[in-house]
């Protein structure tokens, strides 16, 4: 277990509907990332954030937002779902943003589009 | 451009094998880190390792082990005596970021799928 938590497991929905997926990070973690992995794409960062403020933008669709709160819980936005947004969505942390950081990555929340 | 290379689709294995699982990266960053992550069938990413670039002692814990030879910019992971808890896809990821940004982002091999068999 490694103390980032992610909710929902699973989703589905439909194509046009929006979806929230939300992240826990470890005790202590500043920073959060948002991770997409899809069989065509393989893993690929979406998005950062540290103590609140969005740091870096990864091939993350312009339906997609993401933000991060006072108390570094992270939600993920997802709207206007297409079907190849199916996907395993991995939300990770790291104390710090730096290059030097291990990200500790949560369970996922495996969604599906129908 | 960072790239991470794992040409090993796939490694079948039979119990008590050793086995080798190759990573090749590409970065034009003297400081960078080297991870490798293990995705079991039940899907979360387990950290196993983090190696920065001016260590290039090889690593031992427990069966498994790593080799890093920047000559070669190469991370390669060795499970000796497999068995079949070590079924999983295996990710080789390189993390650098451009100075004094404080941006950091993993980037991803396509994975090793490892099938170890009784």
């Amino acid at each position: 277990d490694s103390g980032v938590t992610q909710t929902p497991k699973h989703l589905i929905t439909a194509t046009g509907q929006r979806v929230t997926l939300r992240c826990s990070p470890r005790s202590g973690d500043l920073s959060v990332y948002w991770y997409q992995q899809s069989l065509d794409q393989g893993l690929q960062f979406l998005i950062q954030y540290y103590n609140g403020e969005e740091r870096a933008k990864g091939n993350i669709l312009e339906r997609f937002s993401a933000q991060q709160f006072p108390d570094l819980h992270s939600e993920l936005n997802l709207s206007s779902l297409e079907l190849g947004d199916s996907a395993l969505y991995f939300c990770a942390s790291s104390p710090r943003p730096g290059v030097a950081e291990t990200q500790y990555f949560g369970p996922g929340t495996r969604l599906l589009v129908l | 451009a960072q790239k991470v290379t794992q040409a090993q689709t796939e490694i079948s294995v039979v119990e008590k094998e050793d086995v080798t699982l190759d990573c090749v990266y590409e970065t034009r960053d003297t400081t960078y880190y080297l991870f490798w992550y293990k995705q079991p069938p039940s899907g979360e990413l387990v950290f196993l390792i983090r190696r920065n670039s001016f260590d290039e002692q090889n690593e031992i814990s427990g069966r498994y082990s790593w080799n890093f030879q920047k000559s070669t910019s190469s991370f390669n992971f060795t499970i000796t005596a497999s068995q079949v808890v070590d079924s999983a896809v295996y990710f080789c990821a390189l993390s650098e970021a451009p100075m004094n940004t404080g941006f950091q982002k993993l980037v991803f091999g396509t994975g090793t799928r490892l099938l170890v068999s009784p």
